[in-house]
């Protein structure tokens, strides 16, 4: 799997758009695109993936740059709940399955 | 979507003791399971993947004699921490992927925090 960069940190105010970037500047022509998001003491969620168009779903959107090498993850109207680890993740739909997991971006809802 | 369930939810065993860490797809058949370890403030790291019918694959670092891993069916898989000592404290995390094509989503379970006296 390509790797990932992501800001360490970001902040939102509740009810504001939060938008993590993602580069994945290698990635190759049949991985996919993956955001999961780990709130404090939970397993990881599946949020949104994506190969090449951007994508919404009733979590967030997810917009891909023509060329690949970076992603933002949209969270429309981020509530206090939001607040968690969010992992960006290049996948190959060949791969078994396992995932490779960075550092991700602690995201902080805040009123 | 998708459940996986694990069991116990925490435990907290003495040192030397062998702790069993279950986990469950609930309403999905998996034939390949995957532990994680998580250390605070820390992110996920892969240990191993389990394979139903087979032995288990162990990443690079993790000891197999350690942690054993069993695939007992299609929808459980166990991991054993043997002989445990306090720096295996963690929290122990296994996910079971649903594959839909060319896409697969993988299913977390809510976790097990092992605390090592």
């Amino acid at each position: 799997d390509a790797k990932t960069t992501q800001p360490t940190s970001m902040d939102c105010a509740e009810g504001r758009a939060a938008n993590l970037p993602c580069n994945h500047s290698t990635i190759s022509g049949n991985e996919y695109v993956y955001w999961y998001r780990q709130i404090h003491s939970q397993g990881p969620q599946y949020i949104i993936h994506g190969l090449k168009n951007n994508e919404t779903n009733e979590m967030a959107s997810l917009i891909i740059t023509e060329d690949r090498k970076s992603s933002t993850l949209i969270l429309p109207h981020a509530t206090l709940r939001d607040t968690a680890v969010y992992y960006c993740i290049a996948h190959g739909s060949s791969n078994t399955g396992k995932l490779i997991f960075g550092q991700g971006t602690t995201l902080q809802v805040k009123p | 979507g998708a459940v996986v369930s694990q069991h116990p939810s925490w435990v907290i065993c003495k040192s030397g003791t062998s702790v069993k860490i279950e986990c469950r797809s609930l309403d999905f058949q998996a034939t390949t399971m995957f532990w994680y370890r998580q250390f605070p403030k820390q992110s996920l790291m892969l240990m191993a993947t389990s394979n139903e019918g087979s032995k288990a694959t162990y990443e690079q670092g993790v000891e197999k004699d350690k942690f054993l891993i069993n695939h007992a069916s299609l929808t459980l898989s166990t991991l054993t921490v043997t002989s445990a000592h306090p720096e295996d404290s963690s929290f122990y995390i296994c996910s079971a992927p649903w594959f839909a094509g060319k896409i697969n989503e993988q299913f977390f379970g809510p976790g097990t925090r092992l605390t090592v006296l």
